[in-house]
């Protein structure tokens, strides 16, 4: 069915880093690209960064472009998010979330419970 | 960047009624158009994939349509649990993007 589990939230300061984790179950993780998406409070849904199944190739949005990168582990069935410039505008739950298709990513079918980051001095 | 926008903001209904959702792309996304839904305090949920198709589990009252740049998310009865937020995303062309949702709330 497809479980994802987020973790590595918190609250930080401005300029800080963080890393966020999401170990994943329940489906073969390495025939999978796997994404980020992001939710500020009282907000909509933001892209964030995507991988492809084998790590070759990566996607971010304007706004992380440069602060942010996204690693995938497919031993350890893990995807990471590195952090770093933290901004007061990263405030937000970051979801983990799996592309739909072995070949392609064209929708999210499963996403993670997310984890709060806090960007905050 | 192709932009979603997405109306009406709310849609005040009462159960058993029909909802549509539109959602309008400002380029050609062909039929690269999802919809999700979102309850408080949860992660969304995949509800419509490549525009027209049902995902896992979601009930055949939810129907999809459209291409290129408009389309429709329809709930044909609604049910107490469909009140929800739905956002629409494309993935017509890098970045992927959402529009800013649609609450649907109870009259």
């Amino acid at each position: 069915e497809g479980q994802l589990l987020e973790s590595g939230g918190d609250l930080v300061q401005p300029g800080g880093s963080l890393r966020l984790s999401c170990t994943a179950s329940e489906f073969t993780f390495s025939s999978y690209a796997m994404s980020w998406v992001r939710q500020a409070p009282g907000k909509g849904l933001e892209w964030v960064s995507v991988v492809s199944p084998n790590s070759g190739t990566t996607y971010y949005a304007d706004s992380v472009e440069g602060r942010f990168t996204i690693s995938r582990d497919n031993s350890k069935n893990t995807l990471y998010l590195q952090m770093n410039s933290l901004r007061g505008e990263d405030t937000a739950v970051y979801y983990c979330a799996k592309c739909d298709r072995v070949t392609s990513c064209r929708a999210f079918d499963h996403w993670g419970q997310g984890t709060l980051v806090t960007v905050s001095s | 960047e192709i932009v979603l926008t997405q109306s009406p903001a709310t849609l005040s209904l009462s159960p058993g009624e029909r909802a549509t959702l539109s959602c309008r792309a400002s380029q050609t996304v062909s039929n690269y158009l999802a919809w999700y839904q979102q309850k408080p305090g949860q992660a969304p949920r995949l509800v419509i994939y490549d525009a027209s198709n049902r995902a896992t589990g979601i009930p055949a009252r939810f129907s999809g349509s459209g291409s290129g740049t408009d389309f429709t998310l329809t709930i044909s009865s609604l049910e107490p649990e469909d009140f929800a937020v739905y956002y629409c995303q494309q993935r017509g062309n890098w970045p992927l993007t959402f529009g800013q949702g649609t609450r649907l709330e109870i009259k």
